[in-house]
């Protein structure tokens, strides 16, 4: 079985200060996992994803998610966050091969940035 | 901008009516995904397509369908609409459709069913 739970609805921090955003998945293969972020009205941008090379997985804007397998988890984070980062943030795992493919979405955290 | 391009932006219909969402994929992406955003379900995954053939198949109701044609852009044809339909149909296309291949989504049909 296949499921992502992103574990906040919402997260809240101030400028400047570090991102967390946490993702725990599900999966019967070897998955590979993505974080897109979604600016208001806008479609989705990939943010970094991970294949089963490095588990530390170096994104766009400075974002990073390291893949823990013993817990799955793969935690999206940034060391200071910007106003420009406040926006809904997706993480994705996905399996399969040849063509075929199994994605689920988590349900999404909007990241709220305070000046 | 992603390369993927969906028509139109916006669209408003009657319950009961049918329309057509329409997508072209970035050049040489042979696979292409339909999903649908709602306020209270989020991001479904509906259908993936690859060169043509039905690959993989989400939550995507009967009254629905997709094709993808010989060029690979591709059309979602919803039907017999009701209200809940109401959402943002992205399309997102990749190279080859693993599951390691990032998807490129477009800006997003925002269909409005009154």
């Amino acid at each position: 079985a296949q499921s992502v739970t992103q574990l906040d609805s919402h997260v809240s921090v101030s400028e400047g200060t570090p991102v967390l955003l946490r993702c725990n998945y599900s999966s019967s293969y070897s998955p590979s996992l993505f974080w897109y972020v979604q600016h208001p009205n806008k479609g989705l941008q990939l943010l970094l994803k991970y294949t089963s090379a490095a588990t530390l997985v170096k994104g766009i804007n400075g974002f990073e998610a390291e893949f823990k397998k013993s817990e799955t988890s793969f935690h999206l984070t940034k060391p200071s966050a910007h106003m420009s980062d406040a926006a809904e943030y997706f993480c994705v795992v996905s399996d399969g091969s040849g063509g075929y493919q199994k994605v689920t979405f988590g349900t999404g955290t909007k990241l709220q940035v305070i000046p | 901008d992603s390369g993927v391009t969906q028509t139109p932006k916006h669209l408003i219909t009657a319950t009961g009516q049918r329309v057509t969402l329409r997508c072209s994929p970035r050049s040489g992406d042979l696979s292409v995904y339909w999903y649908q955003q709602s306020l209270d379900q989020g991001l479904q995954f509906l259908i993936q397509y690859y060169n043509g053939e039905e690959r993989a198949k989400g939550n995507i109701l009967e009254r629905f369908s997709a094709q993808q044609f010989p060029d690979l852009h591709s059309e979602l044809n919803l039907s017999s609409l009701e209200l809940g339909d109401s959402a943002l149909y992205f399309c997102a296309s990749s190279r080859i459709g693993g599951g390691s291949t990032e998807a490129f989504f477009g800006q997003g049909t925002r269909l409005t069913v009154v």
